[in-house]
Order: C-alpha cells, then structure tokens, then sequence
C-alpha cells in the first residue's frame, strides 16, 4: 500500500530537549516537505526536499532542521523547541512536476512544547 | 502572492442533501487544483485533482468544477453521509516554486448529521 508514515503521533515535550520526528514514504518520490498547521495559519511549508542531499528552507523554516541521506526517508529535527513550536506536522511526498502529480500526505503527528 | 479562501468555515447539513464547498484563490495561473479531506487523526487525504485545462473531475459521489476566470473551484458531494463528516481543504501548486510547495484554503469544516 503506498504511504507516508510519520512517528511519533503524539508527542509532549519541554522546552529545550532535542527530539526528531520521522518521515518514511514506499513511492520512491523524489520530492518530500513538511508542513505545520496552525489554527487561523492554515497549512505552511517548513522545508523541502527534491531528492537525496537536496533540501531548501520553505517559508518557515526557523527552528527545525532537516536531512535527506536516503531517498524514503526525511526526518525534521527540532534541536531546541520552544512553545511557539507547538503544532501539528505533517510530512507529505510527490513525483518532480506540479502539473499532474498528486501530493501525498503522512497521518499527521500532533506536538505539545511545554 | 497567491490567495486561496474557502468560505464558510463550517458547514452542517441533514444527512442525504448535497454538499457544495467552495475554494477561491486570487492568481488563476494555476497548474492545477487539489481537493484533500482532513480527518482527526488520520492526516490528510487527496480526493481529487483537477487539471488546469479541465472544468471538472469526478470520482463516485465527488465532483468538483474548476473556473480559472474566475479563480473558482467547487467541490460537490452527493447524497451525504455522517461518513462525510471531516475538514475539506483545497490546494493549488505556487507556480515556479521548487520542491512542489503547495499554497492550502483554510478549509470548510464539515458535519452531516443522521
């Protein structure tokens, strides 16, 4: 079954402790982002991905951090969190071109910086 | 910058009558526009997409119209369900954009109740 995973699903934290959020996708896309979603914010992109070593800042990428060493697999790094970075994230994935390719989008994984 | 409005906000119908969703966006150059269902938990679901050069694209009791003129899309659902109970997002790709990002509506929630 073709699929984005995302762990964890939940998680609480306090401020300042490193943690990492994984990403595993089985389509063998080239192209793989992360999002937040924020009441009244909508979805944003935080970072993206169009293949192995080749990653880009979204449009807030402040806080977060992120690597591309296999091509299933793009874990998001908050070295440091803080409140403001509670929120709910999700991973998505794509073949290149925006014309015709549908975007496929991870469960979600629902963060609490206390 | 591209806008992109979904109005109302939320939606509660009886059981069996038709949905109609709306989602305007500002810039009708568009490669493409993407309808995804949210539900709680369970992250975001594509239902449709629908090609710049097409009016519409349906998929069992989803149809969803697309007038770039006017920089409008409609979603219908037929007949609706409880099941159909979830937040109805659209999408379109940000034209020259690398990494396939993606500019989202707010979203209409939506309750169909039995």
């Amino acid at each position: 079954e073709a699929q984005v995973t995302q762990n964890p699903r939940y998680l609480i934290t306090v401020t300042g402790k490193k943690l990492t959020v994984t990403c595993s996708q089985n389509m063998n896309h080239e192209y793989m982002s992360w999002y937040r979603q924020d009441p009244g914010l909508g979805l944003r992109q935080i970072y993206y991905s169009m293949n192995v070593e080749v990653t880009d800042k979204g449009d807030v990428p402040e806080g977060y951090k992120v690597s591309r060493k296999e091509k299933r697999n793009f874990p998001l790094i908050l070295e440091s969190p803080s409140p403001n970075q509670t929120s709910l994230y999700f991973c998505a994935s794509s073949f290149p071109g925006q014309i015709q390719e549908t975007q496929y989008f991870g469960p979600g994984t629902r963060l609490l910086v206390l | 910058k591209q806008e992109v409005t979904q109005i109302p906000a939320a939606l509660s119908v009886p059981e069996g009558e038709n949905l109609v969703l709306n989602c305007s966006f500002t810039d009708s150059a568009i490669y493409n526009l993407q309808w995804f269902r949210q539900d709680p938990g369970k992250g975001l679901t594509s239902l449709l997409l629908i090609q710049s050069s097409q009016r519409e694209q349906t998929s069992g009791r989803l149809n969803a119209s697309l007038d770039k003129s006017s920089g409008r899309s409609t979603l219908y659902i037929a007949a609706s369900q409880p099941g159909d109970s979830a937040t109805y997002l659209c999408a379109v790709p940000v034209i020259k954009a690398a990494g396939n990002k993606l500019t989202f509506g707010g979203g209409t929630r939506v309750l169909v109740k039995p």
